[in-house]
């Protein structure tokens, strides 16, 4: 059974930094892509972040690049997510999320349950 | 970054089919086979209905039908059910290769 377990959340102040983990099992980490997708309170889904499967190949969404850092360790099988200069803006829930092929940007097939990142002072 | 268009709402009674659509461009939906739909209720994780344009994952009713037309691409749910009323969403591989996501439809089950 896949799981995607994500963990570092919280409160952080505007300008401040926050690294986020997701913990996955139950499928050959480094066959699949990885992405963090956000979703604003009340608002829709925002691809945020895509890994390829090796580590490779990384991509980000404008509003984030330069500020956003993701990575993947595979003897961790733990896909990050480094933010930093966090704005009120990226205030959302952030889903990590395992690709259906090894190149990310074509489709998501499991998703974790979420964590809230609230940015404010 | 590029979003695909989405109704806001649609609305239907038990029994009944609705169609939500999603529109795009030649970079995205109409140049790629690789359209897909999520289901989201409320404060649960998406769930993947359609990849591929029309294919279903196992599991998913076959209820749920995909299809694509130009830069359109279109999610059918037929026999609409109670558990049916949730938030969707479409999605395409881009030229830019990176994700992205349409703008939603809330659907609701009068």
């Amino acid at each position: 059974e896949v799981q995607l377990l994500e963990s570092g959340g919280g409160l952080v102040q505007p300008g401040g930094s926050l690294r986020l983990s997701c913990a996955a099992s139950g499928f050959t980490f480094s066959s699949f892509a990885m992405s963090w997708v956000r979703q604003a309170p009340g608002k829709g889904l925002e691809w945020v972040s895509g890994i390829s499967g090796n580590g490779g190949s990384t991509s980000y969404a404008e509003s984030v690049k330069g500020r956003f850092t993701i990575s993947r360790d595979k003897s961790e099988n733990t896909l990050y997510m480094q933010m930093s200069s966090l704005r009120a803006e990226d205030t959302a829930v952030y889903y990590c999320a395992k690709d259906r092929r090894y190149n990310y940007g074509y489709e998501i097939d499991y998703w974790g349950q979420g964590t809230l990142v609230t940015v404010s002072s | 970054q590029s979003v695909l268009t989405q109704p806001a709402s649609v609305s239907g009674s038990p029994g009944q089919s609705i169609t939500i659509s999603c529109i795009g461009t030649s970079s995205d939906v109409g140049g790629y086979n690789y359209v897909s739909w999520y289901q989201q209720h409320p404060g649960k994780a998406p769930k993947l209905l359609i990849y591929d344009v029309i294919d279903r994952p196992s599991g998913v009713s076959n209820r749920f039908t995909g299809s694509k037309s130009g830069n359109t691409a279109s999610l059918t749910i037929s026999g609409l059910q109670a558990e049916d009323e949730a938030d969707y969403y479409c999605s395409s591989y881009t030229r830019r290769t990176t994700g992205v996501f349409g703008t939603g439809t809330k659907v609701t089950v009068l």
